[in-house]
């Protein structure tokens, strides 16, 4: 399985955007790179997902390098209720692999 | 819809004892997956199913351990003569089948906590 690789944690100030960088450099052609985060006593929750292209949502955006080894998860205006777990994972056909995620700690 | 559902939320039982916990999927969901989480740790991946077709089992999934989705709707994850080492967080998760690879997320649920004393 295609692994991917987070720093174990990261520090952010309220209100400041958020960079949440993600090494993926064994990534097939057909994985898609799938950004989850879990918060304390609960599941992990969908943040966003993309192929090629960057993506943007409601929560985030997703910065995908050219040549799809790395990924950024881009918070633009970190609160309080964004510190959480923050994992990436490739998807592959029939299911996902998570490994440690990056701990963000948001400071008020 | 109201998501993915788990029940019981928290169990406490004895070494030895045999445990049952449900997961309710999102209705439209065809596929559905147990993981297991440890603190600190990511969720492990322990089987899935695509309907009541039971597909993959990880090798985490020891022979006290049994899932079934008997109507490719609802799942039950069964663990036998539970052992202290078996207290994690047990989350369900649900998906549609991906037509390309990959290209569905998942929903969880918030997991059921099982405590073994």
């Amino acid at each position: 399985d295609a692994k991917t690789t987070q720093p174990n944690s990261m520090e952010s100030n309220e209100e400041e955007p958020v960079h949440l960088p993600c090494n993926h450099s064994t990534i097939s052609g057909t994985d898609y790179i799938h950004w989850y985060r879990q918060l304390p006593s609960q599941g992990p929750e969908y943040v966003i997902h993309g192929l090629t292209s960057n993506v943007n949502n409601r929560m985030a955006s997703l910065a995908i390098a050219e040549d799809r080894k790395s990924s950024t998860l881009i918070l633009h205006r970190a609160t309080l209720r964004d510190a959480a777990v923050y994992y990436c994972i490739l998807r592959a056909l029939n299911d996902m692999r998570f490994g440690a995620g990056t701990r963000l700690t948001v400071k008020p | 819809d109201t998501g993915v559902s788990q029940d019981p939320r928290h169990k406490i039982t004895k070494r030895g004892q045999n445990v049952t916990f449900r997961c309710d999927p999102i209705s439209e969901h065809n596929r559905l997956y147990w993981y297991r989480q440890t603190l600190g740790q990511g969720p492990e991946f322990l089987t899935y199913f695509q309907n009541e077709a039971q597909l993959e089992k990880s090798r985490l999934l020891s022979d006290r351990f049994s899932a079934e989705r008997p109507k490719g709707s609802f799942s039950t994850l069964e663990i036998q003569r539970t052992e202290q080492g078996d207290s994690a967080m047990y989350l369900c998760a649900s998906s549609l089948t991906p037509v390309r690879q990959g290209r569905y997320g998942y929903t969880f649920g918030s997991g059921t906590r099982l405590t073994v004393v």
